[in-house]
């Protein structure tokens, strides 16, 4: 167990819908990071935050969007979903927002139909 | 960007062997190299880590070396076990500390 929990683990919605992924960090940490593995595309990193600010930005559609709050867990919110945004979402954590060990989550498996 | 590939995509191998899974990257500014284990159904974990200024580094049955010049490296998994079969990805990450991961093995040992 790595101490990331992420919810729900399951999410089964309809084309055109919205969904909200949640994220809570490992204790202490203060950088949460959101990834997307697919079978075609593998691990892609969308965005990290750190302490509530947007740290750096990966291959994130513009009709994603995600946020830290003050308790510093996270929410990636996925909006007109098509059938391609069908993949399993992980969050990650770290302490900081160098090059440390990154702490990932089970998942949430999508699957848009 | 960076550009990390692995390889081979799927190994298998009988219990007691070793295990050898090679990574390259394209970027000579990275200089860190993590490795994550992932199981069925999991996230993936953290099993070792190598920092540009060491070549090799171990931990009981797993080693990874670095050669910075070729922009190469690997992972060694010593007398291999049923539950080292899972997914093995590699990743690379330089001055903008995000891992550029590699595509992934699948690592079957056999009883």
């Amino acid at each position: 167990d790595s101490g990331v929990t992420q919810t729900p683990k399951h999410l089964i919605t309809a084309t055109g819908q919205r969904v909200t992924l949640r994220c809570s960090p490992r204790s202490g940490d203060l950088s949460v990071y959101w990834y997307q593995q697919s079978l075609d595309q593998g691990l892609q990193f969308l965005i990290q935050y750190y302490n509530g600010e947007e740290r750096a930005k990966g291959n994130i559609l513009e009709r994603f969007s995600a946020q830290q709050f003050p308790d510093l867990h996270s929410e990636l919110n996925l909006s007109s979903l098509e059938l391609g945004d069908s993949a399993l979402y992980f969050c990650a954590s770290s302490v900081g927002s160098g090059q440390e060990t990154q702490y990932f989550g089970p998942g949430t498996r999508l699957l848009v139909l | 960007g960076e550009n990390v590939e692995q390889h081979p995509s799927t190994l298998s191998v009988q219990e007691g062997d070793s295990a050898v899974i090679k990574c390259t990257y394209s970027d000579s500014a990275s200089n860190y190299f993590p490795w994550y284990k992932q199981e069925l159904g999991k996230g993936p974990q953290l099993i070792i880590d190598i920092r540009s200024n060491v070549g090799e580094k171990k931990d009981q049955r797993i080693a990874v070396t670095l050669n910075k010049t070729a922009k190469h490296f690997s992972l060694h998994i010593t007398e291999t076990q049923p539950e080292d079969s899972a997914v093995y990805f590699c990743a690379a990450s330089g001055g903008s500390y995000i891992p550029t991961f590699g595509r992934g093995t699948s690592l079957i040992v056999h009883p």
